[in-house]
């Protein structure tokens, strides 16, 4: 079985702090995404990597970086959290031409 | 552009059959999927279904799918308060890396 792991299940910052999302899976899968899921709009794509080192901004970059120095970890970096970055998250990964697997998803909270 | 719509509410009663249904817009799709996301976890691959595919039966599961007017539908036999959940479509091309999902649709089964 295919499994993504998140580094965390809940998570409280405060506006300002850097912080690391985690996510590892253990299946030699190409490609890991970053996504944000609110209510209402469903899951919008953050950022991809389609190999080590490599990333690409998906359609709501802004506020976000990423890194993907080994293949089975792709960090999602909010450099200074805001309020507005309060969600969850959630991290996938597929083959390189198919099904996207997800992790369970990090809810973060922003005071 | 692109874009995947469902409705946002659906209310069942248990042992029943309940009918989630999708729109989507990208003709150029390759598979087509249904995600199940319970309360606080991540999103668990339900099935697919290949483009050139018009039915597909997974023991209680019953996809079927519209090419000409880009309709897809996932039909859950007999009901069950397991299978209330919010329920994802997602469209993916090969060759690119997008996955495009609907905004989910929140089944209720009523005891």
């Amino acid at each position: 079985d295919v499994k993504v792991t998140q580094s965390s299940r809940y998570l409280v910052k405060r506006t300002g702090e850097k912080v690391f999302l985690e996510c590892v899976q253990d299946m030699d899968h190409e490609n890991m995404f970053w996504y944000r899921q609110d209510p209402g709009l469903g899951l919008r794509l953050i950022y991809f990597s389609y190999d080590v080192k490599m990333k690409e901004k998906g359609d709501i970059p802004e506020g976000y970086s990423v890194s993907r120095e080994k293949k089975e970890r792709f960090s999602l970096i909010l450099e200074s959290a805001s309020t507005n970055q309060t969600s969850m998250y959630l991290c996938a990964s597929s083959p390189s031409t198919d099904t996207q697997y997800f992790g369970p998803g990090t809810r973060l909270t922003v005071l | 552009g692109e874009d995947v719509e469902q409705s946002l509410f659906l209310s069942v009663r248990e042992g029943d059959s309940s009918v989630i249904n999708c729109t989507y817009t990208d003709s150029s799709s390759t598979y087509l999927y249904w995600y199940k996301q319970e309360p606080g976890a991540g999103l668990q691959l339900l099935t697919y279904i290949f483009s050139n595919m018009d039915m597909k039966q997974d023991q209680r599961l019953t996809v079927l799918l519209n090419k000409k007017d880009k309709h897809l539908s996932l039909r859950i036999a007999d009901t069950q308060t397991g299978d209330s959940a919010i329920y994802f479509c997602a469209e993916y091309t090969s060759g690119t890396y997008k996955y495009i999902f609907g905004t989910g649709t929140r089944l209720k089964v009523l005891a």
